[in-house]
């Protein structure tokens, strides 16, 4: 079974500039989240999508971060414009519905921000 | 709100030692907890979960960890380190209801592991 995707693996930016990261979830997983990871800090939930419509979106920063997943399979995310501070991974994670399921991590895209 | 208190930013055992790592959490209603483990470069694998019942959990690459409501702590356990054990351990709580499930995680423990 192929596991979460992201892409790109790293990025490397100016501040003020524009990225996006992209994110294919593991097939029939109706949950999708995006968690932002700084150095020496565990993951944060940025976004949670069910299907295509946003449970929890409390903690993004909707001046600067957007996130859509249309059609309810793959997810981008992005930022703009990026600031020094955003520099961390962006991890996204998916599973099936329903609470306490286990959440399933991709390898991350780890952003830098000059 | 809940919230994950890891009190040991670093850890260092020999190979073949035991390991505990410590977890204490907060949350008004019975939690949902996960321990994960995160290599360089990599994602975060499960080690394990707990969510009612037994209060002794067993999870993959032989750890284990123990749910202590009196104490608010859930703390993985390991008889016998390996060197590939060698990693990142984030505890996290779960909350929410119905189909939402959001995960809080601590700081994380970084293990090292000296052969």
């Amino acid at each position: 079974e192929a596991g979460v995707a992201q892409s790109p693996r790293y990025k490397i930016i100016e501040k003020r500039q524009s990225v996006a990261f992209w994110c294919n979830p593991i097939s029939g997983h109706a949950t999708l989240y995006w968690y932002q990871q700084i150095l020496g800090q565990g993951p944060k939930l940025l976004i949670q999508f069910q299907n295509n419509g946003v449970v929890d979106d409390s903690q993004l920063p909707k001046d600067r971060f957007s996130a859509e997943r249309l059609k309810g399979v793959d997810s981008t995310l992005k930022i703009q414009p990026a600031k020094l501070e955003d520099s961390a991974v962006y991890l996204c994670a998916s599973s099936l519905s329903g609470r306490g399921n286990e959440q399933f991590f991709g390898p991350g895209t780890r952003l830098t921000v000059l | 709100a809940q919230s994950v208190t890891q009190p040991d930013i670093h850890i260092t055992v020999s190979e073949g030692a035991s390991l505990e790592l410590r977890c204490n959490y907060s949350y008004g209603a019975t939690p949902y907890l996960f321990w994960y483990v995160q290599s360089p470069g990599q994602g975060l694998q499960l080690l394990l979960k707990y969510f009612s019942g037994d209060t002794l959990v067993q999870g993959i690459k032989g750890f284990e960890a123990e749910f202590k409501r009196s104490q608010s702590s859930f703390n993985l356990r390991k008889p016998s380190v390996h060197w590939s054990d060698a990693a990142e351990y984030f505890c996290a709580v779960g909350a929410g209801t119905g189909t939402a499930s959001k995960l809080t995680f601590g700081t994380g423990t970084r293990l090292q592991v000296t052969l």
